[in-house]
């Protein structure tokens, strides 16, 4: 079955520091990969996403790459704000559901001033 | 728009109260879903509709019934509350394919099941 792997958090930074959080993903066929990200008190927002391999997806200054050969989709930031303390979850889509999202177990950022 | 809207945001529940989620959305949208938040488990898919009229069940089915009587609307009902449905819930709607759109997602229901 489908199944997404992140790295364990809580992840905590200094503001301005580079940021990659690790996920890799199981699946049959050729997924579509999302992350999304759940700040304090609210519901999740997609923050970018990549249907096919070596598409890559960016937002807000957050970029990730789809990696087919590794089966991997990290995120990556070059500079992180306190803002961006939140929970980023990855996510993927597969098997022509179009709408079944499979998620990873979230990871917590927290940035510092 | 409001997007999705979901209420109650905190509900406690006794063992074996029955209660309903509700969930509301002014997108127009086809797809509607309701996951399930727990702390390292991520988001579980528990019922999920492609239109009106059209259910089916996701990952953790078991002990929550849905209907789609209405395009914008996505109840979800919880019939014999036990300890383990304590969870955060999230109702998310789709205009089409999630793999062209995304997900929409409601700020949530904490329920606490004592």
């Amino acid at each position: 079955g489908n199944s997404v792997t992140q790295m364990e958090g809580p992840v905590t930074l200094s503001e301005e520091a580079f940021l990659t959080i690790n996920c890799t993903y199981t699946a049959t066929g050729y997924p579509s990969l999302f992350w999304y990200v759940q700040y304090p008190g609210e519901g999740l927002q997609l923050l970018l996403k990549a249907t096919k391999a070596d598409d890559k997806g960016s937002n807000k200054g957050f970029e990730a790459t789809y990696r087919k050969e590794t089966t991997s989709f990290h995120l990556e930031k070059g500079s992180v704000q306190v803002s961006d303390s939140a929970v980023y979850f990855c996510a993927l889509e597969s098997g022509g559901s179009n709408y079944k999202l499979t998620f990873g177990k979230g990871t917590l950022l927290t940035v510092n001033p | 728009n409001a997007g999705v809207t979901q209420t109650p945001k905190f509900q406690v529940l006794k063992t074996g109260q029955s209660m309903t989620l509700q969930c509301a959305q002014d997108m127009n949208h086809e797809y509607m879903s309701w996951y399930r938040q727990d702390p390292g488990m991520g988001l579980r898919l528990i019922h999920y509709s492609v239109g009106a009229g059209i259910t089916d069940q996701g990952e953790v089915p078991n002990g929550y019934n849905v209907s789609r009587s209405t395009t914008e609307d996505f109840p979800l009902r919880l019939l014999s509350a036990a300890p383990s449905q304590t969870s955060v819930y999230f109702c998310a709607s789709s205009y089409s394919k999630v793999v062209l759109y995304g997900y929409t997602f409601g700020s949530g229901t904490r329920l606490t099941v004592v």
